[in-house]
């Protein structure tokens, strides 16, 4: 156990909805990074928060979007759902001193209709 | 952006042989980590190796790492079954990591 949750853990929504997914950090890790994984691929590196601030960002539109809070609980959200948005989302947190070092949530498996 | 590359994409072998996995990547590092995924869960952090180390143990686990040609190996020795998964590297050095598209073990019974 990594000590690192999210919810919920399927989800199905239909094509232009928007969607919330929640991830809850090691009580201390300051970092958290998203990742999307389509099915047979790597996981993708969507963006990295870190004392509540956007800390980077991967190849993803501003339609995904995200934010953390000072609980080390973070959300990623995700408009105007697109077909090719199905996936498996994973969160990853680290503490500070620890940055390189990643603690993965077990993902959310998102099907877009 | 930092990208490691697994090869091979898969792999099968029956359990009690030797599982290799190669990862190669382009620029300097400060460490290297391999993770392993079971089918359809989160990442686990298998071992982490640094830039100054050529050679680090864990358990089954055996992790080469060679600055020089970009290149690390994970081993894994004496499969089991329960080592089928996929394993992903990760060079890591002040910037965002990348994953690759891993390796899939599959291990024989």
């Amino acid at each position: 156990e990594t000590g690192v949750t999210q919810s919920p853990t399927h989800l199905i929504k239909t094509r232009g909805q928007q969607v919330t997914l929640r991830c809850s950090s090691q009580s201390g890790h300051n970092t958290v990074s998203w990742y999307q994984q389509a099915l047979g691929q790597g996981p993708q590196f969507i963006f990295q928060y870190y004392r509540e601030e956007e800390n980077g960002r991967g190849n993803f539109p501003p339609r995904f979007s995200g934010l953390q809070f000072p609980n080390y609980s973070s959300e990623l959200n995700v408009n105007a759902l697109e077909l090719d948005d199905s996936a498996l989302y994973l969160c990853a947190s680290a503490p500070w001193d620890e940055e390189e070092t990643q603690y993965f949530g077990p993902g959310t498996r998102l099907l877009v209709l | 952006s930092q990208q490691g590359e697994e090869d091979p994409q898969a792999l099968s072998i029956q359990e009690g042989e030797n599982a290799t996995m190669n990862c190669s990547y382009k620029t300097s590092i400060n460490n290297l980590q391999w993770y392993r995924q079971n089918s359809g869960r989160g990442l686990v952090h298998l071992i982490l190796i640094r830039s100054n180390e050529r050679e680090k143990h864990s358990g089954r686990l055996r992790v080469t790492l060679d600055t020089s040609k970009k290149s690390s190996s994970l081993l894994i020795t004496a499969s089991r079954a329960a080592d089928t998964a996929s394993y992903f590297c990760a060079p890591t050095g002040g910037f965002k990591t990348i994953f690759g598209a891993g390796t899939r073990l599959f291990v024989k019974a």
